[in-house]
Order: C-alpha cells, then sequence, then structure tokens
C-alpha cells in the first residue's frame, strides 16, 4: 500500500515556462511535507517543505501548495530552468516520528 | 568535509562476503538514517538511530546489521546478500529533536551490486 503517489512518472517543461509536479498522499497523519530534488550519482538534495498548517510555501523560484482536503500537494517551479532537470521526490512525515514515506519520484526534464 | 558522505560509493560482493558501509555528518545532528533505493521503487526506510539509540528497525532481514558507535557515524554490515539487496543505500541525518517536522539531509549513497 503506497502511501505517497507521484502518478507522473516523467514531465517535459520548455525553458522558462512553469513545472508542475503533483504528489498525492493518503494518511490523513501526515502533517509535514517535503520535496527533494536528485541528480544521477548524488544523494537527494533538500528543496522544500510545508507543514499542514500551512496551504502555501514559497522559496524563490520554488512553491510548493498543499490541498488538505485533497490530500493532495504540488511543486511548482517558474521559470524552469535545464538546471532543473532531474528526479523529483515527496515525502511525508507525522510529527513525533523521524518516519519519511517518500513517493517514487518524477524524472523532469527541462528542454533548453 | 561537509555534509553527509558515504563510502565506498561503489561496491560490488559476492553473496558469500561481509562487507561494510560506513557514513558520516559534519551537521552536527543526532538521528541518522539508512535507506535503501531499488530500481523504481520508493526510497524505503531502514534503520534510525537518534542519539546512538535504534529507534526504528522497519524489518530488515538480519543479514543487514547496523551501528551506530557515535552520533555522527554510521554503519550498515553486510553479510550473506542476495541479489535482490543489489540497489543504492542512501544515508542520511537530521537535527533528531523528536518533535518531528526535520529535514533529513542525504548523503550520495552506495551503489551496491551483490552477485
Amino acid at each position: 500500500d503506497q502511501q505517497v503517489k507521484q502518478n507522473s512518472p516523467s514531465l517535459s517543461v520548455q525553458e522558462g515556462r512553469i513545472s508542475i509536479l503533483n504528489c498525492d498522499y493518503t494518511n490523513s497523519m501526515f502533517d509535514y511535507f517535503l520535496w527533494y530534488k536528485k541528480y544521477p550519482a548524488e544523494g537527494p538534495t533538500f528543496l522544500i517543505s510545508i507543514s499542514s498548517i500551512k496551504d502555501k510555501n514559497e522559496d524563490g523560484r520554488f512553491t510548493v501548495f498543499l490541498n488538505k482536503s485533497a490530500k493532495h500537494l504540488s511543486l511548482h517551479i517558474v521559470p524552469s530552468q535545464p538546471g532543473d532537470s532531474a528526479v523529483y521526490f515527496c515525502a511525508a512525515s507525522t510529527s513525533g516520528t523521524y518516519k519519511y514515506i517518500f513517493g517514487t519520484g518524477t524524472r523532469l526534464k527541462v528542454l533548453a | 568535509e561537509t555534509g553527509v558522505t558515504q563510502t565506498p560509493r561503489h561496491l560490488v560482493m559476492g553473496m558469500t562476503n561481509k562487507k561494510s558501509l560506513k557514513c558520516e555528518q559534519h551537521l552536527g545532528h543526532n538521528a541518522m538514517y539508512w535507506y535503501k533505493q531499488s530500481a523504481k521503487k520508493p526510497l524505503e526506510l531502514m534503520f534510525v538511530y537518534n542519539f546512538k539509540e535504534q529507534t526504528e528497525n522497519n524489518s530488515v532481514p538480519s543479514r543487514f546489521s547496523p551501528e551506530c558507535p557515535n552520533s555522527s557515524h554510521l554503519f550498515l554490515h553486510l553479510h550473506t546478500l542476495q541479489p535482490e539487496d543489489s540497489a543504492l543505500y542512501l544515508c542520511a541525518s537530521s537535527h533528531g529533536s523528536g518533535r518531528g517536522q526535520e529535514t533529513q539531509y542525504f548523503g550520495p549513497g552506495t551503489r551496491l551490486l551483490v552477485l
């Protein structure tokens, strides 16, 4: 039973346009969500997080939106750059635990 | 050296070998983690250590044996592995406050191939 799902295994976007990566979860106890970016031959790098008390968090070109009623979060990258090409993972956790549940990842390709 | 480092970066071993993976974090964190990433699967949490104590064992087979001698170092001892154990093994660390909502910082991983 996969509690965190990224249903799009890949996404291609033109440079300068918006990239939208989606993530769905099933466990209503999750209260902290993160996005990681992973380049080949490297470990995941933390990108941005959001607590369940918020519905939006912004950091530069990256914005994460959380819709608790739909159990859905999304990562927006504006404008997209070729260096953003990587695999993006969403992860979820519950306060009081150290356990993250990861999605399977979405491979983003930004075309120059 | 900064962040989280892992050695070796690549490892090939036979099913009868014994080897160890090493992780070191230079972030002053108190919690450390081992994850396994197999092809086309999400990252799977294996073990969690907080202040050197194991707080999570995610039903990992006993052929994987973790060791945490201090808050900065974490080992994964491997013996009599199976070919299906071939994967990327990632180490991570976090502050370890116990309140949750912590960001985990990952090392580059060890790519393991079991023949």
